[in-house]
């Protein structure tokens, strides 16, 4: 069974701290690893797609990049307006988007 | 305007009620999704339509019923639900069907439904 697994459940940031965030996945032939950014009492916000291990992709302060096995979102120098939930997801089988739980990032000032 | 918009934003419900939750996308896409998130669990896929046919219903209870009646408007109408049917209720659109080109989910804000 395809799956999506992220960590840390939480992240504690001090502003100015760099970090990652994980995504490990087991699909089927990858169609796509997808990020969004989810703030409280809303939908996702889309973010970036990655299709092919070694591709990356940046905006802002956050940078994606992807592996046979997992992607990393990483945080460069945070705000505290990044403070939110952010989710991985894959497409599997004749269904769409499989998300993992997210992680929820919270930066401090 | 926003790509995907829902209404309401929060339900409040009794078992009994009967009650519509209501989502239109203005972006021309031609698959629209329900999906269900509750605290400390992961988005879980309800229903799935393809220009406007249904084609996945996830095991979900028959008090959930939804309605596609064109490509822009998605329905979810719920009927003696339960208390732990309490969640985030998500609608979202995609350019394509899943297994196609672009599977890029475009998300609504959501309805808060809280059922006592």
């Amino acid at each position: 069974e395809d799956q999506v697994t992220q960590s840390p459940e939480a992240l504690r940031l001090q502003e100015g701290e760099s970090s990652s965030l994980n995504c490990s996945y087991t699909v089927s032939g990858l169609r796509g690893l997808f990020w969004y950014r989810q703030d409280p009492g809303k939908g996702p916000e889309f973010l970036f797609t990655l299709y092919s291990a070694g591709e990356e992709k940046e905006k802002e302060r956050l940078k994606a990049t992807l592996t046979k096995k997992e992607s990393f979102l990483h945080i460069t120098a945070p705000k505290p307006e990044d403070s939110a939930t952010y989710l991985c997801a894959v497409p599997s089988g004749n269904t769409p988007l499989v998300f993992g739980k997210g992680t929820r990032l919270s930066v401090i000032a | 305007e926003t790509g995907v918009t829902q209404t309401p934003r929060h339900l409040v419900m009794g078992m009994t009620n009967k009650k519509s939750l209501k989502c239109e996308q203005h972006l021309g896409h031609n698959a629209m999704y329900w999906y269900k998130q509750s605290a400390k669990k992961p988005l879980e896929l309800m229903f799935v339509y393809n220009f406007k046919e249904q084609t996945e219903n996830n095991s979900v209870p028959s008090r959930f019923s939804p309605e596609c009646p064109n490509s822009s408007h998605l329905f979810l109408h719920l009927h003696t639900l339960q208390p732990e049917d309490s969640a985030l209720y998500l609608c979202a659109s995609s350019q394509d069907p899943p297994r196609r080109t672009n599977e890029k989910l475009f998300f609504g804000s959501g309805t808060q439904l809280s059922v006592l």
